[in-house]
This record gives C-alpha cells, structure tokens and sequence, in this order.
C-alpha cells in the first residue's frame, strides 16, 4: 500500500514536444506530491509539487495534474529541451509520515 | 544561502569496515532525513531524524546501520562492517519544519570493495 508506481520507464521525445510522465498510488492518506529531477552524479532537485485541494498546477514549462479519484497523477513538460534531459522521480507522503516514497523513476531523453 | 552538503561525496570501503556519511541541512533547517538509491532505482526512505532525536527509522536495516543528527554538527549515518551491498548512493534531505519540501543534498556514493 506504500508503493507509487512510474510509468513509463523511460522516455524518448522530440525538441519542442510534451513529455507525460504518470504516476499511481493505492494508499489513500497520501497528501503531497513532489517532483523531482536527477541530473547524473547529482542530488534529486525539487521541481514542482502538489496537494489535492486542486486538480492542476502549473510552474513555467512544468504542470502537474492530479486525478484524485482515480489515485494517479501526472507530470507535463510543455516545449520540451534537450536541457531537460534527466530522470525524473515522482513521490508521495501522508501528513505525519514526513517519509516520501518515490516511483521507480523515468529516464526522460530530449532529441534535439 | 547553501544548499544541503554532504561529504564524503565519494567513498570507499573494504568489507568489513565502517562507513560515515555526513549530512548538514540547509539552513534554518532542523528536520533531516536519509535515503539509500541502489542503481537503477528509486530512492528508499532510510531514517528521519530532528535535532538530537530519531523520529522515524521504519528503513533503516536492522543491523549494522544508525543515524544521529546532534545538537550541534552535521547528521551522521554509520553503516558498521559494510558489505558488497551497501553499495549505492545515500542521500540526505532536509526540510524547514513538517509537511513541507524536502531538499536534497548531493549524495555521497559509496563503494563496498
């Protein structure tokens, strides 16, 4: 009931495109949403977050979208750059737990 | 103002050493919390400490491993007698109080020989 499962494994997509990155979870106490992104050789880097009082955020190129009935959640990188070429990590924790438990990670490509 | 730091960021260790792994939040941060990545995965929670006090260690291994995070100086993770497969990279995050973001620091990749 702990587990976020990332969908897809990796993911390749062509300069100026969106990448969709999915994630679903089961435990229903789970109240924030962190993204991440991972640059090889270095620490997971905060992207974006979201609890679920609303349904869409949206930081620049970056949205999330938060399907609260159906446990899942997404991340969508509009205009897509090759800059933008990482492994990208979903999470989620309960309020309390302070733990985040993170999806097995995307590896996320960007021809140019 | 600094990020998370951690050092060693490299380390390596033959069988049956000890390994320590030092983590200092950014600051005004006094919530850490420590995270093991074996290649190719996700990250696992390991341990959740505030000052002086461990708040929640459900992912820490039973042996071999503990976390302290003292009133003063750095939080401290301490793998006894590592093994092949203690291997991987360890993260450290840090928060500013509960329920808000987590920032993580560079990690300290650690090679068991």
């Amino acid at each position: 009931q702990q587990q976020v499962k990332q969908s897809p494994q990796s993911l390749i997509v062509q300069k100026g495109g969106i990448s969709i990155i999915n994630c679903a979870y089961e435990n229903t106490a789970f109240d924030y949403f962190p993204w991440y992104q991972q640059f090889p050789g270095k620490g997971p880097a905060l992207l974006i977050a979201i609890r679920p009082d609303v349904s869409e955020k949206k930081e620049g190129r970056f949205t999330i979208s938060f399907n609260k009935s159906a446990k899942q959640f997404s991340l969508h990188i509009m205009d897509s750059q090759p800059g933008d070429s990482a492994t990208y990590f979903c999470a989620a924790s309960e309020q309390g737990a302070q733990k985040l438990v993170f999806g097995q990670g995307t590896r996320l490509t960007i021809n140019p | 103002n600094a990020g998370v730091m951690q050092n060693p960021r490299h380390l390596v260790r033959r069988r049956g050493q000890e390994a320590r792994l030092r983590c200092s939040p950014m600051k005004g941060h006094s919530h850490v919390y420590w995270y093991r990545q074996l290649p190719e995965e996700g990250l696992k929670f390991m341990v959740y400490l505030q000052k002086e006090n461990i708040i929640d260690e459900s992912g820490m291994p039973k042996e071999r491993f503990s976390a302290e995070f003292p009133k003063e100086g750095p939080s401290i993770l301490r793998i006894q007698q590592v093994v092949r497969g203690d291997s991987a990279a360890y993260f450290c995050a840090s928060s500013r109080t509960l329920n808000v973001e987590q920032y993580f620091g560079p990690g300290t990749r650690l090679t068991v020989t």
